[in-house]
């Protein structure tokens, strides 16, 4: 049971270029998040996936795009990257508990836009 | 939107001491949960507590709801406690706010 699995874990961009950030869960969760950490801060939603087929933004949607494959993944896209989005980005699978949930993190994307 | 503010930014504690660190949150929550950032960044779970008390190890937290406060505590603190703790708050629906967190450092 690996949990929930990040790839890669480190990425260098040039300004413009693109890339997918992959997310992948095994605990049969339905719902996955994305986020990003800047340094010295919390962490900051970007969007979320309720279930497999939906997607919506969180809080700093702007510049990413994203993907509910099926139920176990869910990938983030940056279309033209800006050094704005340099961050560190955690996926997050859901466990729905009643009308409350518990999130598990994986191991996190340190990305660089140069 | 709900605000979260935990205290103290920073913490510096010789080992074997004891400390609470506070999340105050601004409105409602039908979901809280405290996680540690290990220095090597990774995120785990310590509590999920939308109320209540709960202990594990040296390690308990208390949330009273009704105040808009949580409470972890660290008893005996070891090095390995060392690492930002996140209080993350959720008002219904799935979107979860965070904390700017509490940064532990513990002396050998």
């Amino acid at each position: 049971n690996a949990g929930v699995t990040q790839t890669p874990k480190f990425q260098v961009l040039k300004t413009g270029q693109s890339m997918t950030l992959q997310c992948a869960q095994d605990m049969n969760h339905n719902s996955m998040y994305w986020y990003r950490q800047d340094p010295g801060m919390g962490l900051r939603l970007i969007y979320y996936s309720a279930s497999e087929g939906t997607t919506d933004k969180g809080e700093v949607p702007n510049g990413y795009n994203v993907s509910r494959l099926n139920k176990r993944e869910f990938s983030l896209r940056l279309e033209s990257a800006a050094p704005s989005q340099t961050s560190v980005y955690f996926c997050a699978s859901i466990r729905l508990a009643g009308s409350s949930y518990e999130q598990y993190f994986g191991p996190g994307t340190r990305l660089t836009v140069t | 939107g709900i605000q979260v503010e935990q205290s103290p930014p920073d913490l510096i504690l010789q080992e074997g001491a004891n400390s609470t660190l506070r999340c105050n949150f601004s409105d409602s929550v039908n979901n809280l949960q405290w996680f540690h950032q290990n220095p090597w960044g990774q995120l785990i779970n310590l509590f999920y507590i939308p109320s209540g008390t709960k202990q594990n190890g040296r390690l308990s937290a208390t949330t009273v709801a009704t105040e808009r406060y949580s409470l972890l505590y660290i008893s005996s603190s070891q090095t390995t406690d060392s690492g930002v703790y996140f209080c993350a708050v959720g008002t219904g629906g799935f979107k979860t706010i965070f904390g700017a967190g509490t940064r532990l450092f513990v002396k050998a």
